[in-house]
């Protein structure tokens, strides 16, 4: 079974700088995909980004980017350049996929880092 | 908007009552997907259902079951109402097993009383 630690339960950034979010996981796999979400005060789940286990180089999209750590089983969120509208709970979420068939599964969640960002 | 709809979006009722959820995955999605999410459970996968076919089970009670229709939208069933099945329910839908992403919907609060 895999397991996701988000070990920072808050966290505040004033807007314009930049706040790194921690996660790490475990599993016995070597494929698979890992995924930040944010869920803003509407609730709503939104995908922030994306990382595949066997691509080497960092997702980036936009200002935000991760650091992957796969020995480690690390995968840390950074936003540059942060803005009011980043104020949400952030989510770090694991999925086991099948390499060869490409067959994804279920997402199993961390349990969030609320990040405010301030004046 | 992520194309996902869900419904209802607030539901209230009383302990040991029925309740079904109902959720509308994005056009041309075959694959939905429940989670709860609870205060002290977090957000967990319930089920996950494949062109109307059960694919994969979570930590989901007995109590509950889910079904996908022909037309692909997806019902939650929740009977035997506890307090502690208050929750906000999500549905999330991805286009077939093979792509990875999931399209979550606006979620459906339960309060039981």
């Amino acid at each position: 079974a895999q397991t996701v630690t988000q070990s920072q339960p808050e966290m505040s950034v004033q807007e314009a700088e930049t706040v790194t979010l921690s996660c790490t996981y475990d599993t016995s796999e070597n494929n698979y995909y890992l995924f930040w979400y944010k869920q803003p005060p509407s609730r709503q789940m939104i995908l922030v980004i994306r990382q595949e286990a066997y691509k080497q180089q960092n997702a980036t999209e936009n200002r935000f980017s991760v650091n992957f750590q796969k020995a480690a089983k690390s995968f840390s969120l950074k936003i540059s350049d942060s803005q009011l509208g980043d104020t949400a709970m952030y989510f770090c979420a694991f999925m086991k996929t099948t390499r060869n068939t490409g067959t994804a599964s279920k997402l199993t969640f961390g349990t969030g880092t609320r990040l405010q960002v301030t004046l | 908007d992520s194309g996902v709809t869900q419904t209802p979006k607030h539901l209230i009722t009383a302990t040991g009552q029925r309740v079904t959820l109902r959720c509308s995955p994005r056009s041309g999605d075959l694959s939905v997907y429940w989670y709860q999410q609870s205060l002290d459970q977090g957000l967990q996968f319930l089920i996950q259902y494949y062109n109307g076919e059960e694919r994969a089970k979570g930590n989901i009670l007995e109590r509950f079951s889910a079904q996908q229709f022909p037309d692909l939208h997806s019902e939650l069933n929740l009977s035997s109402l506890e307090l502690g099945d208050s929750a906000l329910y999500f549905c999330a839908s991805s286009v077939d097993l093979q792509y990875n992403e999931q399209f979550f919907g606006p979620g459906t609060r339960l309060t039981v009383l």
